[in-house]
């Protein structure tokens, strides 16, 4: 279990560019979160795939936000058109689909930390 | 999802045990307790989880009420590195996320 791995680590881009981050969830996990945080508040719940289908979206997820996961393995969040107040921790978390009433922890990634000059 | 409560801020001393409340009063009968904790510049890390019976693992010991309308974790002997925001979240059982409150800033003092 290598955990669940979130790449770039910190990315600082200028207003109105376009920014995309990379989650490799837990192997055998099945669905995978995104969410965003900002400093000195909980994480919110942005949008979760199970396998390749993207199940439920916020309404924090305006239309520049975009998420993909191609083959139900690795995931991409793209924000187009970045604005300021899309600064932010964003976290990945990935989770086995539990079975019966069960459902099985979120493991959670140290995020991508953005800034938007 | 249930709601819930928890105190703003805590503080404990280092080697003692912390005991950290949460109120859930609308939790349902299918609705799961859950906590993690969120180190500074890391992601949440999931510590138990349980629905009506106390449950302990490597980590803490979550205790539940009978109602089910409140529960506290117990960090048996705090240290430094248990400093950290802690979250008290109501999961249903047929859905995924989870639905993150403000937390428990908990301070552990040499």
């Amino acid at each position: 279990d290598t955990g669940v791995s979130q790449d770039p680590r910190h990315k600082i881009t200028k207003r109105g560019q376009n920014v995309t981050f990379r989650c490799d969830p837990i192997s055998e996990h099945n669905r995978l979160y995104w969410y965003r945080q900002t400093l000195g508040q909980g994480p919110e719940f942005l949008t979760y795939f199970q396998n390749e289908a993207q199940l439920e979206k916020s309404r924090l997820l305006s239309d520049r936000f975009s998420a993909e996961r191609p083959k139900g393995s690795f995931s991409t969040l793209e924000i187009q058109r970045t604005e300021q107040g899309d600064s932010a921790m964003y976290l990945c978390a990935s989770s086995r689909r539990g079975t019966g009433p069960y459902n099985s922890p979120l493991h959670f990634g140290n995020g991508t930390r953005l800034t938007v000059t | 999802d249930a709601k819930t409560t928890q105190p703003p801020s805590m503080d404990c001393a280092e080697g003692r045990a912390a005991n950290l409340p949460c109120n859930h009063s609308t939790i349902s009968g299918n609705e799961y307790v859950y906590w993690y904790r969120q180190i500074h510049s890391q992601g949440p890390q999931y510590i138990i989880h349980g629905l009506k019976n106390n449950e302990t693992n490597e980590m803490a010991s979550l205790i539940i009420t009978e109602d089910r309308k409140s529960s506290t974790l117990i960090l048996p002997h705090a240290t430094l590195r248990d400093t950290a925001v802690y979250y008290c979240i109501v999961r249903s059982n047929s859905w995924g996320k989870l639905q993150f409150g403000a937390g428990t800033q908990v301070v552990v003092t040499p």
